[in-house]
């Protein structure tokens, strides 16, 4: 089965400092992987997604992420963070053993910035 | 493009009553997924469609939620009876090519309160 784990469940960080939210995942093959970000009542919006071409993927507002298969992991970074960039960050796998396109969510990151 | 339509955006219920929600895909998307996303967690799939027809309803609670899509396109999930563990917020995606393009596009969900 796959499955996605983010490793912190809140992250503080000053404005204008770096961003990191890691995600490690589990799949028998070779995955999809996206991050979403959810701003509070909103709907949920793709940064970006990793589907077996780079393996840097580069994603809007400034975000990338790193695919490493030795790893299992997809952690998401930011040079620099806004005070826009608080918000609810999820790690996503879509179930390929299934084909049917079904996306796994983790628990999803908390991004504080503080000013 | 218009985005994904859900409505209401908000609902508080009494446990035991009955509820519905209605969804308005992206024009020409023939996959329609149904998430549930309780607070602190990331969403769980509930149900996903192609075109009119389930793929996949085995996370889907059928003793009390139901779910159509008429004509393959607007889709309602219905509630009844309600109980207070229903309290979440229900996400309504849709892809023009399932698990393919790896593209969903998400409303900004309905809101239940189940008191």
């Amino acid at each position: 089965a796959q499955s996605v784990t983010q490793l912190d469940s809140h992250v503080s960080v000053s404005e204008g400092t770096p961003v990191l939210l890691r995600c490690n995942y589990s799949s028998s093959y070779s995955p999809s992987l996206f991050w979403y970000v959810q701003h509070p009542n909103k709907g949920l919006q793709l940064l970006l997604k990793y589907t077996s071409a780079a393996t840097l993927v580069k994603g809007i507002n400034g975000f990338e992420a790193e695919f490493k298969k030795s790893e299992t992991s997809f952690h998401l970074t930011k040079p620099s963070a806004h005070m826009s960039d608080a918000a609810e960050y999820f790690c996503v796998v879509s179930d390929r053993a299934s084909n049917t396109g079904k996306l796994i969510f983790g628990q999803g990151t908390t991004l504080q910035v503080k000013p | 493009e218009a985005g994904v339509a859900q409505s209401p955006r908000y609902k508080i219920i009494e446990k035991r009553q009955s509820v519905a929600f209605w969804c308005n895909p992206i024009s020409g998307h023939a996959t329609l997924y149904w998430y549930q996303q309780i607070l602190g967690q990331g969403p769980k799939l509930l149900i996903q469609f192609q075109n009119n027809g389930v793929v996949d309803d085995s996370q889907l609670p059928k003793d009390r939620f139901s779910a159509e899509r008429l004509k393959g396109v607007d889709s309602t999930l219905k509630i009844q009876p309600a109980k207070l563990e229903d309290s979440a917020v229900y996400l309504c995606a849709s892809s023009n090519n399932r698990g393919k393009d790896y593209g969903y596009t998400f409303g900004s969900g309905t809101r239940l309160t189940v008191v």
